[in-house]
């Protein structure tokens, strides 16, 4: 079953703060994040796994809520380039992402 | 170091011919993925290797999608009578590790427009 993510889109100033979310139906044990450029490929930035785990890649943090089985993405004072499409992922070997929120940071 | 290489980048097949796609995951990576991304949507499952056993084959569409990694390196995924819904970008990743706990490394893409 394919996470859902929210919001579909949102469109920041540079230095505005962002909140991805990430909810699935059934049991999570880990959570990937990815983001994709126009035109590029995924490029991961960071795994979350079971206990309410906070895990950090710059200024971009992300929180695991295993109960809930959400996780979300914490983007703060965003850049020009963290433009892209966030992708989470869940599962096992058969990885099952969500259907990506579109991020556009503008000067 | 090498990154994950796909190819071809772009392949356009009329309806019905056969098509091959290619994979070079990182030396080494021992788990590798295949996944399929229509326009606008996420990267969608196909199957997955562990060296050279394909361990996951639940996401594959059709009878017509076959996938291979004969020595464990390499992969090939073909689809045989194209149809248009194949059109999409076919994503290769690879994984250093057995675990899905860890990160997957993406190739660019193959491009493949079926007309």
């Amino acid at each position: 079953q394919q996470p859902v993510q929210s919001p579909q889109a949102v469109i920041l100033r540079e230095g505005e703060d962002a909140v991805i979310n990430c909810s699935s139906s059934k049991a999570l044990y880990s959570v990937h994040w990815y983001r994709q450029k126009h035109g590029e490929a995924p490029v991961f930035l960071m795994i979350l796994l079971k206990g309410g785990e906070q895990k950090g890649h710059e200024k971009i943090s992300a929180s695991f809520n295993e109960k809930k089985q959400q996780s979300s993405l914490y983007l703060t004072a965003s850049q020009l380039s963290y433009s892209g499409t966030y992708f989470c992922g869940t599962g096992n070997n058969d990885m099952r992402f969500g259907a990506g929120t579109r991020l556009t940071v503008k000067p | 170091g090498a990154g994950v290489s796909q190819s071809p980048r772009y392949k356009v097949a009329k309806r019905g011919q056969d098509v091959a796609l290619r994979c070079d995951p990182i030396s080494g990576h021992v788990s590798l993925f295949w996944y399929q991304q229509a326009l606008g949507q996420g990267p969608e499952f196909l199957t997955y290797f562990q060296n050279e056993a394909q361990l996951d084959k639940s996401g594959l569409p059709s009878d017509r999608f076959f996938a291979e990694r004969p020595e464990g390196s390499v992969s090939t995924l073909k689809i045989q009578r194209t149809q248009q819904e194949d059109s999409a970008v076919y994503l290769c990743a690879s994984s250093s590790r057995r675990l899905v706990s860890y990160e997957q490394y993406f190739g660019p893409g193959t491009r493949l427009t079926v007309t």
